[in-house]
């Protein structure tokens, strides 16, 4: 089976500090995504990586960074954590598109609270 | 940017009842696909359905897609009380997009 990890399932973190949210993938997928997920809101791409050291802006990238140095990894970084980005935040991975229908395989989500 | 836009948001019903859950899309789109979720957790896979498709099985659920109205609709039958779950719909952009565009998810509550 597809195991997508996020290292860490709760943080809670002060305003101005700066957060790591680690996830890894175990089946060779070339695409890695970082989305929000806030209620009433649904999800929401902030950063999509399709391959080592390669990244695309999602939908909300404002106040975040990424970092993909091995293909199995692939880091969310808030530099200077606000109250607004208190949210879950789940990381996916996948096959590249056509011949696999890019289903995406979801980790079980971090769940930050910044205060 | 929200492609998909479930309907209805919330749908409460018994256990043993069906449960329909339609999707609407925006753009023209190469496949469409609907996940699940269980509270606090992440998404699942269900089901993908292509855009040459109009129909598509797997087990209690059924999923059909209309491109002309840009619409689908994921049929549960025979609901027990472990779908429970919200349910979220997710295009690609045809033209060769990555990433998937997910609705805002239906809460769907099956009654023991």
């Amino acid at each position: 089976d597809v195991k997508v990890t996020q290292s860490s399932r709760y943080l809670v973190k002060r305003t101005g500090e700066k957060v790591f949210l680690e996830c890894v993938q175990d089946m060779d997928h070339e695409n890695m995504f970082w989305y929000r997920q806030d209620p009433g809101l649904g999800l929401r791409l902030i950063y999509f990586s399709y391959d080592v050291k390669m990244k695309e802006k999602g939908d909300i990238p404002e106040g975040y960074s990424v970092s993909r140095e091995k293909k199995e990894r692939f880091s969310l970084i808030l530099e200077s954590a606000s109250t607004n980005q208190t949210s879950m935040y789940l990381c996916a991975s996948s096959f590249r598109a056509w011949y696999a229908g890019n289903t995406i395989y979801f980790g079980e989500g971090s769940w930050l609270t910044v205060v | 940017s929200q492609q998909g836009e479930e309907d209805p948001q919330a749908l409460s019903i018994q256990e043993g009842e069906n449960a329909t859950m339609n999707c609407s899309y925006k753009t023209s789109i190469n496949n469409l696909q609907w996940y699940r979720q269980n509270s606090g957790r992440g998404l699942v896979h269900l089901i993908l359905i292509r855009s040459n498709e109009r129909e598509k099985h797997s087990g209690r659920l059924r999923v059909t897609l209309d491109t002309s109205k840009k619409s689908s609709s994921l049929l549960i039958t025979a609901s027990r009380a472990a779908d429970t779950a919200s349910y979220f719909c997710a295009t690609d952009l045809q033209g060769g997009s990555e990433k998937l565009v997910f609705g805002k998810g239906m809460k769907l509550t099956v009654n023991p």
